[in-house]
């Protein structure tokens, strides 16, 4: 199976706390990608980081990428009570256009 | 910021009966995607479209399901005889080549009786 498997499943933390979410995958990719979902909405873009790539930055978030260990990791910090929804990893097997998403994170975050 | 629009928000339909999901696409971008979440799931890929034909399908895709573009701006999705198997949320997506970031509409939940 291509499909990418992250952890934990769920994630509760107070606001102010950092959150990671990992996630593994079984295929070479071009790049991999982290989307989130509030309950009942569409999938938001957050950060895509190539497969040359070890480490990226936007805002908030962290993503690192290890090739050799096919995985990656999503760092929120200092998170806030708007960050609570579904996290997902998503990855372009090979030269497909297609993206073949992770099963989720659910992160809660509490005041 | 433009964004992927799709309607209906919600869809009930009988079992059999054909239903056409709408997207329209953010308009530079020229690939588009369908995909679906059934309740509690993961989503999944079923099909890709770019210069007007299929890129990629999934096997889920099968021959109840085609796409179409039938003007400048919209995308279909047609299930041909719905199932109740059908019931999930439906995403569409867009973007400006193949190997970045895809945009997402909200999804049409479509409810299979």
């Amino acid at each position: 199976s291509q499909q990418g498997e992250e952890d934990p499943q769920a994630l509760s933390i107070q606001e102010g706390e950092n959150a990671t979410m990992n996630c593994s995958y079984k295929t070479s990719i071009n790049n991999l990608q982290w989307y989130r979902q509030n309950s009942g909405r569409g999938l938001v873009h957050l950060i895509l980081i190539r497969s040359n790539e070890r480490e990226k930055h936007s805002g908030r978030l962290r993503v690192t990428l290890d090739t050799s260990k096919k995985s990656s990791s999503l760092l929120i910090t200092a998170s806030r009570a708007a960050d609570t929804a579904s996290y997902f990893c998503a990855f372009r097997p090979g030269t497909a256009s297609k993206l073949t998403f992770g099963t989720g994170t659910r992160l809660q975050v509490t005041l | 910021e433009p964004e992927v629009t799709q309607t209906p928000s919600h869809q009930v339909t009988q079992m059999g009966q054909e239903v056409i999901l709408r997207c329209v696409p953010i308009s530079n971008h020229l690939y588009f995607y369908w995909y679906r979440q059934i309740l509690g799931q993961k989503v999944e890929f079923l099909v890709s479209f770019y210069n007007n034909e299929i890129s990629e399908k999934s096997e889920i895709f099968d021959d109840q399901f085609s796409v179409e573009r039938p003007d400048g701006s919209n995308f279909t999705l047609k299930i041909r005889s719905t199932k109740l198997e059908d019931s999930a949320m439906y995403f569409c997506a867009s973007s400006e080549e193949g190997q970045v970031a895809q945009h997402f509409g909200d999804g049409t939940r479509l409810s299979i009786l």
